[in-house]
Parts: C-alpha cells; structure tokens; sequence
C-alpha cells in the first residue's frame, strides 16, 4: 500500500460543476497537507496547505483534512475551464525539513 | 515565491548520452532539491542539494546515475548519465520557502526528457 492514495482520473465535469478531488493517506504522523495544481508543460504551483485537521477557503477553493479518516479533500466551487490541470495531493509530518510525500496526481478537465 | 528556471525546458536524447539540466534560482535557498515525474507516477525525491556539501541521495538512485551539482546559494545541475529510454521524464527542480511557520516546497517548469 503506497503511503498516499490518489484516483489518477480522469475527472471529467461540466464548467460550472462543484468538483471534489481526494486523497487517503496511511502515515499518521502526516501533519501537513497541501494541494498542488500542475498545468500541462508545467511544474507543480502551490494552491493551499493546511495544518491538521479541519477546512481551509481560499476564493473558490476549500481544503479539508480528514485525520481520523486519513483523508483529505479539495473542493472547486464554479469549476472554469481554466481549471482543468492535474491536482497533486502533498503530504509531510511536523519538525525539521519539509520534504513532502506526494499522491499521483488527479487529471481535471472542465469543459464548457 | 522564488522564481525558478530550468534548462533545458525539453531535449530529445540517444541512449548512452548524458544531459545536464540547470535550475537557477532569483534568491539564495539553502536548499535545493531534484525530483523525477513519471507519467502517471508521483513525484519522486531524486535528491536534496546543500551548497558546500555533497547531495543526499534517496534511496533507489545513485551519484553515479544522477550527479549533482551545488556551487551556490542560487544555482544547481543535475546530470541524467548513460541515458536509457527508462530515463525519459519529467525532471524538476525545487526549492524551500518559509510560509507561515513552516517551509514550503515550490518547483521551476521541469525539463521534459525522452530518451530514443
């Protein structure tokens, strides 16, 4: 069992769509989470992190952590077609260097 | 956040050959780390680079494969040596941050690689 889990997709919705894309994870020590967004010939750009456990907005995202569950979510109100990329989950325990654990990666595309 | 740059941003390369990536970075970072993408993987922690000391490898690569290069607080090489088609890949670069009480990992554009 990998240490992060992550549907690859491809997730396919509607402009407009409120789009939830997930992850699960096995290493409780995990204390940070964080969600990339990776556009196509890009590298990985930071979308949120939260600590622990409980939910994050940011505009038309929310992040949400899951502990007793390992599970973690981003949620996508008002999907646009400018959102279709690939969603990396990131994960790291707490102190020291942060390196994290990373899941696959979901393929999001959003059409009008 | 750091601005950082990769080159090449792609090469087409022939078995047997070697590629050396650059990453240079717009501010000094103490750390500086290579990661391997690919497809339909996740991102894989080739290794982590500190100025003045020799880089720390994960497991399952190797100095010989991967040489790296740290001279300064803003620049690094990587090397793909004695490449095989198992090779192509999407390779990034990345550095720290701190944000918010905690440090952060940020990523230039990556440097696509086939191997022929």
């Amino acid at each position: 069992q990998k240490e992060v889990e992550q549907d690859p997709g491809p997730l396919s919705v509607p402009e407009g769509a409120i789009v939830s894309l997930n992850c699960t994870y096995s290493n409780s020590a995990f204390q940070y989470f964080m969600w990339y967004r990776q556009y196509s010939r890009k590298g990985p750009e930071l979308l949120m992190y939260t600590y622990s456990s409980g939910n994050k907005e940011d505009g038309r995202f929310t992040a949400q952590v899951d502990k007793s569950s390992k599970y973690i979510s981003l949620f996508i109100r008002d999907s646009q077609p400018s959102d279709s990329a690939t969603y990396l989950c990131a994960m790291s325990g707490s102190g020291g260097s942060y390196i994290p654990t990373f899941g696959r990666g979901t393929s999001l595309i959003v059409h009008p | 956040s750091a601005v950082i740059s990769q080159k090449p941003s792609r090469d087409i390369c022939q078995r047997g050959t070697s590629l050396t990536i650059q990453c240079q970075v717009d501010s000094q970072v103490t750390m500086m780390f290579w990661y391997r993408q690919q497809p339909g993987q996740s991102l894989t922690l080739i290794a982590t680079a500190n100025q003045g000391s020799e880089a720390t490898y994960e497991s399952g690569f190797v100095i010989d494969k991967f040489p790296i290069s740290r001279p300064n607080l803003t620049f690094s090489t990587l090397t793909v040596s004695n490449m095989s088609p198992e090779d192509s890949s999407i390779y990034l670069c990345s550095v720290e941050e701190a944000s918010g009480g905690r440090n952060i990992q940020y990523f230039g554009a990556g440097t696509r690689l086939s191997v022929l």
